[in-house]
C-alpha cells in the first residue's frame, strides 16, 4: 500500500480564494483524521470520520471549514474563503478499528497571503 | 493547565544516552499515543497504549493509568532519534483527541 496519500503537498493561495486539500485513506481503514498544526498551537485535530460517517467537527474553527468522505477511498478539506491565519501544515491520518495505530499523510502545507 | 502535559520540552543529549521523555495528562483516557516527527515534518506513530508497556528497537513506552502518567524511553539514543515527539491522549469521557505541545530531542553525535 502507498500509505496515506494527500494532495497538494504545497499550497499558495490568496485571501479569499477557496482551498481543497485532499485525502486518499489506506485501504481497509475506517477512520480518517484531519489535523492542523502551527507553530503557535501545535498539533489540533478538526475532525474525524468512522465508515464515512463524521463522528466529531468540534475541532473546526469555524463555518468556513468544511470536509466530507463521499466514500472509502477519499475526503476533503475545504475552506471557503480561505485567511491568512489558515495558514497551516494539515495532516490526513487513518487507521483500522477505534484503538490501532495511527498512520500519517505527508501533509499539505497552505500559505494563505 | 493543559490536559496534557509534557516534560521537558527541549532535551538535548549525547549519542548513546538512555533518553526519557514524560507525558502526565489529567483525563480519563481510552488511549495514549506517542508520536515522532522528523525534522521534514512527517509524523509517525510509534506506540498506541492503554495500559503496561510496549517496545519496539530501542523504543520502550510505559503507561501507569493510575497516576495518569507515560513515558517514552530511548535506549542507546543515535542523532538519527533527533526529533519531536508528541503525546496525544483519547479521553475516554468525550472521546476528543488532546495533543500535548511535544518534546525537541537533539541528539549530538
Amino acid at each position: 500500500d502507498a500509505g496515506v496519500i494527500q494532495s497538494p503537498r504545497h499550497e499558495v493561495t490568496e485571501m479569499g480564494q477557496e482551498v481543497t486539500l485532499r485525502c486518499k485513506p489506506i485501504s481497509g481503514h475506517d477512520y480518517l483524521f484531519w489535523y492542523r498544526q502551527t507553530m503557535m498551537r501545535g498539533l489540533e485535530l478538526l475532525i474525524y470520520f468512522n465508515n464515512n460517517v463524521p463522528i466529531d467537527d468540534s475541532g473546526m474553527p469555524e463555518d468556513r471549514f468544511s470536509a466530507k468522505m463521499p466514500n472509502a477511498s477519499f475526503s476533503t478539506l475545504k475552506i471557503q474563503p480561505s485567511e491568512p491565519r489558515d495558514s497551516a501544515v494539515y495532516f490526513c491520518a487513518t487507521q483500522q478499528g477505534p484503538y490501532n495505530e495511527q498512520f500519517f499523510g505527508p501533509g499539505t502545507r497552505l500559505t494563505v497571503l | 493547565k493543559n490536559e496534557v502535559e509534557q516534560s521537558p520540552q527541549n532535551l538535548t543529549a549525547q549519542e548513546g544516552e538512555f533518553i526519557t521523555i514524560n507525558c502526565s495528562y489529567s483525563v480519563g483516557i481510552s488511549a495514549l499515543h506517542w508520536l515522532q516527527q522528523h525534522p521534514g515534518g512527517g509524523i509517525v506513530s510509534l506506540f498506541m497504549l492503554s495500559s503496561g508497556k510496549k517496545k519496539h528497537g530501542r523504543l520502550i513506552a510505559t503507561i501507569n493509568i493510575q497516576e495518569k502518567h507515560s513515558s517514552l524511553h530511548i535506549t542507546a539514543s543515535h542523532p538519527r532519534d533527533s526529533a519531536v515527539y508528541i503525546c496525544a491522549v483519547r479521553s475516554h469521557r468525550d472521546d476528543k483527541i488532546i495533543f500535548g505541545k511535544g518534546t525537541r530531542l537533539h541528539i549530538l553525535p
